[in-house]
Formats: structure tokens, sequence, C-alpha cells
């Protein structure tokens, strides 16, 4: 199975920062990685796919990149209704697997 | 709207069985592939299952495999999980969520609110 590493697990960040979360490929998986949100007591919403392609509707504040084994996902303008926990997932290989998680907090 | 609504959840003793269900709206229910995603209680997410949009194709986690059942019915928009021989940590929420393709996985675009199930003595 690919195993996905997400760092950091949580970071804690102001209003109007840039924020980043990198997610590592145990495994070459090109560029079949997308990224969700998860807030509190809610479903995940995706929106990053392929790695770097923004799911309609979200906002361009939240971007992605990379290909192979190392990616990252940033959010280049914090905003309060961004706290959540953010997930990296692979589909190069079933079972599709995800990472652990990022919690994004508000200092 | 796309609009998925899970049901089934609920208490179960370990080793007997639960089956959950799925209601979709708001798409073309039959040309795209659906799964079944689960969360312990404060902890990530787990794939668990897939079908591909005319049933031909299923896949399971190995923490799954055969003691659950992926199945849909395209005529009723619903997707199901049977869950036999439940065990303690099969305790989650359990999410159905759909797929950008018609057999996937790829990403999983819409999910429901998940329906709890808890196995427990």
């Amino acid at each position: 199975d690919v195993q996905l590493t997400q760092s950091p697990s949580s970071l804690s960040s102001s209003v109007k920062d840039r924020v980043t979360i990198t997610c590592q490929a145990s495994q070459d998986i090109r560029n079949y990685l997308n990224w969700y949100q998860q807030k509190p007591g809610k479903a995940p919403k995706l929106l990053i796919y392929d790695a770097s392609n923004l799911q309609a509707g979200v906002p361009s504040r939240f971007s992605g990149r990379g290909s192979g084994a190392y990616f990252t996902f940033t959010i280049s303008n914090l905003q309060p209704e961004d706290v959540a926990t953010y997930y990296c997932q692979q589909y190069d290989s079933l079972p599709a697997t995800f990472g652990g998680g990022t919690r994004v907090e508000i200092k | 709207e796309v609009r998925l609504v899970e049901s089934g959840g609920g208490l179960a003793q370990p080793g007997r069985s639960l089956r959950l269900s799925c209601e979709a709206s708001g798409f073309k229910f039959d040309d795209y592939a659906l799964h079944w995603v689960r969360q312990g209680p404060g902890k990530g997410l787990e794939w668990v299952a897939r079908i591909s949009w005319n049933s031909g194709s299923t896949a399971y986690a190995d923490s799954v495999k055969g003691r659950f059942t992926i199945s849909r019915d395209n005529a009723k928009n619903s997707l199901f999980l049977q869950m036999n021989s439940l065990r303690a940590e099969d305790t989650a929420l359990y999410f159905c969520a759909k797929d950008k393709l018609s057999v996937g996985p790829d990403a999983f675009d819409a999910w429901g609110q998940g329906t709890m199930v808890t196995v427990s003595a």
C-alpha cells in the first residue's frame, strides 16, 4: 500500500498568513493526489485534484503543487473559516490511501 | 445540487451484521463510481470499498475484505454496504462518496454526512 506522510500534524497561524502543508508518498504516485478539507463535525470536501487543479467553487487562495512522491498544499491568505483538518489522498493504486491529516488553527 | 444521504448505522454486537444505505440525487447516478470511506472516533480517513458505475468492478481494503460487500442499485440511485462479522475496530462514521470517474478511484467530489456504526457488546 502507498503510505502518505503529512506534515506538520498541526499548525497555528495568524489570519492572512501563508500556510504550507507537505505530503510525502512512499513511492512515485505521478500526480494522482488530491487534497480535502474537513471542518469539525462535517464531511470532507474536495479542494484540489490531480495535485494542482482547483475544484470548482473553491477559493483561489488554496493551491497545490508537486508530482512523483512530494507534494505541497498552500493556503495563501489564511482566513478564520479555513480552520479545519486537511488530508491528502492518493489514487495511483488501490487501496486509495489518505495522509494522517493536518489540523490548522488560527493564532 | 449533488446530495448523498447515508442511513442504516447503529449499535451492533461483535460478530453481527449491519447494512448501510446511501441515497443519491442531483447527478446521473449510473455514470460514476462510488465509495465507502470511514473515520474512527477522533481518527483520520480510511477508504473502505469502491464499486464501478455498472457494478462490474469492486475493490476492498484488506481490513474489510471477505466481511463487507459493496453493491448498488442504479434503478434506485442507491449504494449499499453489507457489513458482516463486525469487529470493535469497525466502529466509525461511514461516509459514502462519489467519484469523479466511472470506475475510479480518482477524486471524491461529493460526500454524504455519514452514518455512525458502533460495534460493542
